[in-house]
C-alpha cells in the first residue's frame, strides 16, 4: 500500500484558509490522491479527489504538486464545522481505502 | 446526508453472542465495503463487494466474521462469538465501480459496537 505523511495536527483561526500537506514520494502513476475528513463520532466524509491536475469542488480544493509526490489540500475559509481529522489516502490498484492517522484540524475561534 | 444507512447505530452484547449488522448502500452504488475503526486509529479495510461478489477480504477478517451482499443491494456483517476485542465502530461505504480510485466512496454513520 503506498504510503503517504501528514503532519499529526495543524491549527487555523475561523475564516482564514487552511492548506493541508500531504507527502506521498512512493505514488504510482495510476493512484489517485482522496482526501477525506472525519468529523468525531461520524463516519469519514468524502473531500476531493484527483490524479494529476488541481482540482475544485464546493468544498475545497487539491493542489497537486507537478511531480505528484505531495499534495494540498486547501481550505478557503475555515469554519468551526470544518474541525476534523484529514486524511490523505492513494488509491490504484485496489478497492480499499488505506488510512493513515491523518491531520487533525483545530478551528479557532 | 451520504446516503449510505446504518442499523443498528449502536450495540452492546455479551462476550460469546453473535451479531448482525446491515448496511444499505446508495441506490446505483455497486460497490460495498466494510471497515473496521477502534478508539483513536483510522478506519481498517475488512472486506468488499462488486454486486453480490465478495472480492477481497483483509486478514483482519477471522472466520468469526462473515459478510453477505444478496442480490447486490444491502449487506449484512455477522460476528460470531464475540469477544471484547471486536469492540469497534463497524463502518460501511459504497461507491460507484470503476477503474481503482477513480471514485470516492461514501460512508455510513456507523455501528458501534461494546462487548461486554
Amino acid at each position: 500500500d503506498a504510503k503517504t505523511t501528514q503532519p499529526n495536527s495543524m491549527e487555523s483561526n475561523e475564516e482564514e484558509p487552511v492548506h493541508l500537506p500531504c507527502n506521498h514520494s512512493t505514488i504510482s502513476g495510476t493512484d489517485y490522491i482522496h482526501w477525506y475528513r472525519q468529523l468525531p463520532s461520524q463516519g469519514p466524509e468524502y473531500v476531493i479527489h484527483g490524479l494529476t491536475s488541481n482540482v475544485n469542488n464546493r468544498m475545497a480544493s487539491l493542489a497537486i504538486a507537478e511531480d505528484r509526490k505531495s499534495s494540498t489540500l486547501i481550505l478557503h475559509r475555515a469554519t468551526l464545522r470544518d474541525a476534523a481529522v484529514y486524511y490523505c489516502i492513494l488509491q490504484g490498484g485496489s478497492e480499499k481505502l488505506v488510512f493513515g492517522k491523518g491531520t487533525k484540524l483545530t478551528v479557532n475561534p | 446526508d451520504t446516503g449510505v444507512s446504518q442499523d443498528p447505530r449502536h450495540k452492546i452484547t455479551k462476550r460469546g453472542q453473535n451479531v448482525t449488522f446491515r448496511c444499505d448502500p446508495i441506490s446505483e452504488h455497486n460497490r460495498l465495503y466494510w471497515y473496521r475503526q477502534t478508539l483513536g486509529q483510522g478506519p481498517e479495510f475488512l472486506t468488499y463487494f462488486q454486486n453480490e461478489a465478495q472480492l477481497e477480504k483483509s486478514r483482519l477478517l477471522s472466520d468469526r466474521f462473515s459478510a453477505e451482499r444478496p442480490k447486490g443491494s444491502f449487506s449484512t456483517l455477522e460476528i460470531q462469538r464475540t469477544e471484547q476485542g471486536d469492540s469497534a465502530m463497524y463502518l460501511c461505504a459504497s461507491s460507484l465501480g470503476g477503474t481503482s480510485g477513480r471514485y470516492e466512496q461514501y460512508f455510513g454513520p456507523g455501528t458501534r459496537l461494546t462487548v461486554t
